[in-house]
């Protein structure tokens, strides 16, 4: 059974620049999650998605979108980079919306110049 | 709204000994989940151990259990033999048992680095 895979692993982009994260779902997971990790915080949820759709979102701009694939892998797009957007970015799957384990990946780790 | 407190940034424990790594929260709901993860220095967290609400009796795994006290909404995770790779942070998490919305997310605290001394 293949477990939660995101890309990149590492990345560096300049700020006002646009960024996009991709994560693969543990296989039958039909519900996505994005947090944002910032060095030497806990992770912050940014969104969910079920079936494709958005269900969820937590205290983020606009600037922060993503998609969900028929086959459950997602993307977290970021536009208009800024310095404060460095971070882990951890996405997380589960069987089942409201389900109550979430299975991570190990992140993207994203340095904004 | 939901928070999460993780009052020791820092622990340190011998190895064989026993460590606690506490916990408290706050919510007005009655039905959650708590939940401890590990995340070593490879960054995927792990999940150690969960806890459901209204089961009266502590979740155990192995060398690793739970202290969990509704009423005074604490949730203290016991670590017991304390091995070299137990070394990580550790952040305890709160989610709610409402499906749908961002009630569905977890509530992370900002996590207790846990040294293990040979």
């Amino acid at each position: 059974e293949t477990g939660v895979t995101q890309s990149p692993t590492h990345l560096i982009k300049t700020r006002g620049q646009q960024v996009t994260l991709r994560c693969s779902s543990q296989s039958g997971h039909n519900t996505v999650s994005w947090y944002q990790q910032a060095l030497g915080q806990g992770p912050q949820f940014i969104f969910q998605y079920y079936r494709e759709e958005e269900n969820g979102r937590g205290n983020f701009p606009p600037r922060f979108s993503g998609l969900q694939f028929p086959n459950y892998s997602s993307e977290l797009n970021v536009n208009a980079l800024e310095l404060d957007d460095s971070a882990l970015y951890l996405c997380a799957s589960s069987l089942e919306l409201g389900s109550g384990e979430l299975f991570f990946g190990e992140g993207s780790r994203l340095t904004v110049l | 709204a939901q928070t999460v407190t993780q009052s020791q940034p820092e622990m340190s424990v011998q190895e064989a000994e026993t460590v606690t790594l506490s916990c408290t929260y706050d919510t007005s709901e009655s039905d959650y989940y708590l939940f401890w993860y590990k995340q070593p220095p490879s960054r995927q967290m792990i999940l150690v151990i969960r806890q459901e609400a209204y089961k009266q009796q502590n979740a155990t795994e192995n060398r690793f259990s739970v202290n969990f006290q509704k009423a005074a909404k604490s949730f203290s995770l016991k670590i017991s033999d304390s091995q070299l790779g137990d070394a990580a942070m550790y952040f305890c998490a709160y989610r709610s048992a409402v499906h749908g919305g961002s009630q569905g997310n977890l509530i992370f605290g900002k996590g207790t680095k846990l040294s293990v001394k040979p």
